[in-house]
Parts: structure tokens; C-alpha cells; sequence
């Protein structure tokens, strides 16, 4: 069964450092998403891209942070300086259609 | 920002128990989608109701849309230990962002 697939699971960075996280969307899908989750809280939005395009993005999704499709598989989320406040699980979703498929998730730790 | 609340936040319940949880929103939605998480993995889809009034059937679980595509129920029979986890709705229109609850945290005990 087709999955979105994201790398790596954890990644620990000082903050200030620039971190890149990456997602392998299911092929076929058009709609691309980031989402973050602070431990404890609520799944947040922070951008969806469609047709190589930001389509919507959150006010979570700042200047310190941009999206890329730099080939035909790869959907990355770039976070230019971390903050502490930055640390949470990120995850990669892809949709055709009704419903989201979500990827295993980032989890990202800022120190 | 459309808000979604999602009742009760928890919910403990022996196993062989129904229960029915709640998702509720001022707005109106094109779908409505309804996601499990574990502890340290990703949501995964369980459904999709579009049609005011649809009623969807995925084994023990029971998905309603309300008529005015508001609000939704997750209805789940003779609760299983394989059930615990967070119960999350989401309401979504096509190419936009998916709006999250803060979901229903499930524990069925044996």
C-alpha cells in the first residue's frame, strides 16, 4: 500500500542551526502538507503546496520557514534558524481527493 | 480560523462498552475526516463523510456527518483494548488546509 514516507524520525539540532526535513509524498497525490504537534497539543497546519506552489500557509509558517519539491518525489521542509520553541513532531501529508495521508513524522528536538 | 471541538477530551471505558464521541464546529464543512493517532506516529485516516446526514460503517466504528455538515459522531460498539488511542477530526475543504480538533483520547481497559 502506497505511504508517505519522511526522514529522518528524529533529529536533534542547537539552536540557531538550520534544519531540512524530508518527506516522499504518495506519487500520485497533488496536494502536499506540513503539520507540526507540540507534545500534548493539537495537530497544527503550517503550509500545503499544490502545482509546485504555496497554496495556504498558517501564521506559524514565518520567514524561518520554506517548502521546496526540488525533484518529482521529494516535498522538504526547511526550518532556517531553529528556535527552542520549534521543537515538536513534524509531519508530511499528501492528498488526491477526500482524505489525507499521513506521514510517520519528524521528531524534532532544539536545545 | 474554523474551530472544531471534539467531546470529551477523554474517555476511559471497559472492554465489550459503547461509546460515542463528538466533534462540533460553527462552521460548515465540504468533508469531514476522522483520524487515529498513536503515541509517536502520524494520524492515520479512518474516513471521510461528505453528504449531510451520511453514515458511514467501518466495522464496530459508525461515522455520522450532521445534516448541516457541521458536526460529526464516532460511535464505536463493544469496545476493543485495541481501540485506545486519540481520536482526532478534521474538517477540510479540497486543496485547503486540514482543521484539526484537539481530539478524544481513548482508553479501553480490559
Amino acid at each position: 500500500e502506497p505511504e508517505v514516507t519522511q526522514t529522518p524520525s528524529h533529529q536533534v539540532t542547537q539552536m540557531g542551526q538550520e534544519v531540512i526535513l524530508r518527506c516522499v509524498p504518495i506519487s500520485n497525490h497533488l496536494y502536499f502538507y506540513w503539520y507540526r504537534q507540540i507534545l500534548g497539543q493539537k495537530v497544527e497546519f503550517l503550509v500545503s503546496f499544490y502545482n509546485n506552489e504555496i497554496s495556504e500557509k498558517s501564521e506559524i509558517f514565518d520567514d524561518q520557514f520554506s517548502v521546496e519539491r526540488p525533484d518529482g518525489s521529494n516535498f522538504t521542509l526547511k526550518i532556517r534558524s531553529t528556535k527552542l520553541e520549534d521543537s515538536a513532531m513534524y509531519f508530511c501529508a499528501s492528498m488526491e481527493g477526500l482524505g489525507a495521508f499521513f506521514g510517520q513524522g519528524t521528531r524534532l528536538t532544539v536545545v | 480560523t474554523q474551530l472544531l471541538e471534539q467531546s470529551p477530551q477523554f474517555l476511559s471505558i471497559q472492554e465489550g462498552e459503547n461509546l460515542t464521541v463528538y466533534c462540533n464546529s460553527s462552521s460548515v464543512f465540504s468533508s469531514l475526516q476522522w483520524y487515529r493517532q498513536e503515541p509517536g506516529e502520524g494520524p492515520v485516516l479512518l474516513v471521510t463523510v461528505v453528504t449531510g446526514g451520511e453514515v458511514k460503517k467501518l466495522k464496530r466504528l459508525t461515522f455520522q456527518f450532521g445534516d448541516a455538515r457541521k458536526d460529526s459522531s464516532l460511535h464505536i460498539t463493544a469496545a476493543q483494548t485495541g481501540d485506545t488511542g486519540l481520536y482526532l477530526c478534521a474538517g477540510a475543504d479540497l486543496g485547503y488546509a486540514l482543521n484539526f480538533g484537539k481530539g478524544t483520547s481513548l482508553l479501553v481497559t480490559p
